[in-house]
């Protein structure tokens, strides 16, 4: 149990185009899911957590307009990059919980974004 | 603040090799919870542990052990008789309750490299 798939896997794009990555719980109700970024042998790095129905709340840092958050349901988020640059080539990765007094995350196998 | 340290970049071991992963934290908060994945070169992390800020017993889990100190705010990972597939990054984390546990602060990681 507690399955959390992302699609793509990876993704190789144009500069100045936007790019869209899912993240889903297959086999429970995410009432929270959090993006990370990793750079190559970087730890991960919280991007935003978004709960289901409501606004990202974003690290500072990280801006909002360019990574636009969607947790519409309690089995999908979606982080789309826009206007990508190759400096936004990394490796995003997302998480998701079911709530609770301890908020246990189960994390996605990850997206491998390459910006040209 | 959080923080979490892993002095250790890189480790290489001889395989059968014991070895030991350090981490030391830093939480002001009283009650924490401290992790430890494993993320191999495909990229997905693994979740090894979770221990709470007031259990401080050791674990041993086959070959694995985790030795939690408050006293000196470290929760070190060893691996006896180490294989190559152990052969991966290892992140130490740490949650705090003042965030609802949301808040996952990864450590810099550690390269093990399990040489045959």
């Amino acid at each position: 149990g507690a399955v959390v798939s992302q699609h793509p896997s990876w993704v190789i794009c144009k500069s100045g185009t936007s790019v869209k990555i899912e993240c889903r719980s297959l086999d429970f109700q995410a009432t929270t899911m959090f993006w990370y970024r990793q750079f190559p042998k970087q730890s991960l790095m919280l991007m935003a957590t978004s709960n289901e129905g409501s606004k990202a709340t974003y690290e500072q840092g990280v801006e909002k307009d360019k990574f636009l958050i969607n947790h519409a349901s309690l089995t999908l988020s979606t982080l789309t990059v826009t206007s990508a640059h190759p400096e936004d080539s990394s490796f995003y990765i997302c998480s998701a919980s079911w709530g609770g007094a301890y908020n246990e995350q189960f994390f996605g196998p990850g997206t491998r974004l390459t910006v040209l | 603040a959080q923080k979490v340290t892993q002095a250790q970049t890189e480790i290489s071991v001889v395989e059968k090799e014991d070895v030991t992963l350090d981490c030391v934290y830093e939480t002001r908060d009283t009650t924490y919870y401290l992790f430890w994945y494993k993320q191999p070169p495909s990229g997905e992390l693994v979740f090894l542990i979770r221990r709470n800020s007031f259990d401080e017993q050791n674990e041993i889990s086959g070959r694995y052990s985790w030795n939690f100190q408050k006293s000196t705010s470290s929760f070190n990972f060893t691996i006896t008789a180490s294989q190559v597939v152990d052969s991966a990054v290892y992140f130490c984390a740490l949650s705090e309750a003042k965030t609802s546990y949301d808040k996952v602060i990864f450590g810099p990681g550690t390269s093990l490299s399990v040489i045959p």
